[in-house]
């Protein structure tokens, strides 16, 4: 059982849609991560927030738009996705970012998502 | 190289032990990590062992660490159908805002 909780579980949406990815964490961590993952490769990181803010943008593409409206939450907005956008989402989270000394990263069981 | 690299695939009969191999590429690496996923699952932090350390265990599991080689290794005794998964070394990019990067992942099959 995760400890980090994410819904939902699948997506199907189309190329016009818009729609949101959850994450809840009450572990007290203050880090919290977006990464993209394709079916058997490693999770590529996409965001960071440090204390409710942004601390890492991999340069991902503005149709991907984060939130962080508290210490437990952290939201994905979607916009106008494609194709190519469509994979494994997990959100991981960890007491403080990883400069702070050991701060392993736990993470949620991911949303699968699928563009039309 | 620029990258953390593992070999792709293993294959262990249940009873065996396993070993997973990995190469890491910054030396400064403080901290480095074994996760485990499974098929449909998020990836399940396994242990993770200190920089100035040299072996960990926990219960089945062993790590080792060569620093001179950047050299780590996951040893799982006595193998279980239950451990069939793909199995991620992680190291931490300290020049690059202490970012996790991946290995490509070994992907442990166990035969009964």
């Amino acid at each position: 059982d995760t400890e980090v909780t994410q819904t939902p579980k699948h997506l199907v949406m189309g190329m016009t849609n818009k729609k949101s990815l959850k994450c809840e964490q009450h572990m007290g961590h203050r880090a919290m991560y977006w990464y993209k993952q394709k079916a058997k490769k490693p999770p590529e990181l996409m965001f960071v927030y440090s204390y409710e803010k942004l601390s890492i943008n991999e340069s991902v593409p503005s149709r991907f738009s984060p939130e962080c409206p508290n210490s437990s939450l952290l939201n994905l907005h979607l916009h106008a996705l494609q194709p190519e956008d469509s994979a494994l989402y997990l959100c991981a989270s960890s007491f403080r970012q990883n400069l702070e000394g050991n701060q392993p990263q736990h993470f949620g069981d991911g949303t699968r998502l699928s563009i039309l | 190289g620029e990258d953390v690299e593992q070999s792709l695939f293993l294959s262990v009969r249940e009873g065996d032990s396993s070993v997973i191999n990995c190469t890491y590429t910054d030396s400064s690496s403080t901290y480095l990590y074994w996760y485990k996923q499974e098929p449909g699952a998020g990836l399940q932090l396994l242990t993770y062992i200190f920089s100035n350390m040299d072996m960990k265990q926990d219960q089945r599991l062993t790590v080792l660490l060569n620093k001179k080689d950047k050299h780590l290794s996951l040893r799982i005794a006595d193998t279980q159908t239950g451990d069939s998964a793909i199995y991620f070394c992680a190291e931490i990019r300290e020049n690059q805002g202490g970012k996790l990067i991946f290995g490509q992942g070994t992907e442990l099959s166990v035969k009964p």
